[in-house]
């Protein structure tokens, strides 16, 4: 069975600096695909990056990178000069084999301070 | 480019009535997914579409949850009879293919009293 699981409920970080948000994964599948979403205090869920299992380079987007380890199945964002704006709920999930569905991890929840 | 679009935004009722949430997901997507969040059980699915025909609904947690996709434009997810043990944020997303992202609509916070 496919599994994400994020070991960590809480960061903080100081606005300006860098934070890696922890996620590791588990299936058996050769296919899959990572996903990180961010969900703010207002409730909606933003698609923040993507990583195919066959993809050979980590994938970065904006000040948001995916340091993607897949012999040791783990997957953590890093999100690099932090701002007041990124204090939020931060969910990892996957999609694995010939299923759509995301499985979701339980969340991070990061707060940036001044 | 509008995103998903799901209605209504918050429903309060009491039990026993009937809901029916509703989604336009984003043109030209053929996936569609129900998700329901909850403190307890987190981000679930619920059911998923692809090209309007449901793929797996093994996430529907009984009978009193039914969804359907009539049209590429448009989903309804339906709880009848409702239960205060329904109460939940969700979420309706669409994605292009698979292996792509999948994008949610802001939610219905729904409160069964």
């Amino acid at each position: 069975a496919q599994k994400i699981t994020q070991t960590q409920p809480g960061m903080f970080v100081q606005e300006k600096e860098a934070v890696t948000l922890d996620c590791t994964y588990d299936t058996s599948d050769p296919s899959y695909g990572l996903f990180w979403y961010k969900q703010p205090s207002s409730g909606e869920m933003i698609f923040l990056i993507y990583q195919g299992s066959y993809d050979q380079q980590n994938a970065t987007e904006g000040r948001y990178s995916l340091n993607f380890q897949k012999a040791r199945k783990s997957a953590n964002l890093v999100i690099s000069a932090s701002q007041l704006g990124d204090s939020a709920m931060y969910f990892c999930a996957m999609t694995s084999g010939s299923a759509d569905k995301l499985i979701f991890g339980t969340g991070t929840r990061l707060q940036v301070f001044p | 480019d509008a995103g998903v679009i799901q209605s209504p935004r918050h429903e309060v009722t009491e039990m026993g009535q009937e809901v029916t949430l509703r989604c336009k997901p984003i043109s030209g997507h053929n996936s569609l997914f129900w998700y329901r969040q909850t403190m307890m059980r987190g981000l679930e699915l619920l059911i998923y579409f692809n090209n309007n025909v449901p793929i797996d609904d093994s996430g529907m947690p009984e009978d009193r949850f039914s969804a359907k996709m009539p049209n590429a434009s448009f989903s309804t997810l339906k709880i009848q009879p409702s239960e205060p043990r329904d109460s939940a944020v969700y979420f309706c997303a669409s994605s292009r293919q698979r292996d792509q992202p999948q994008h949610f609509g802001d939610g219905t916070r729904l409160s069964i009293l």
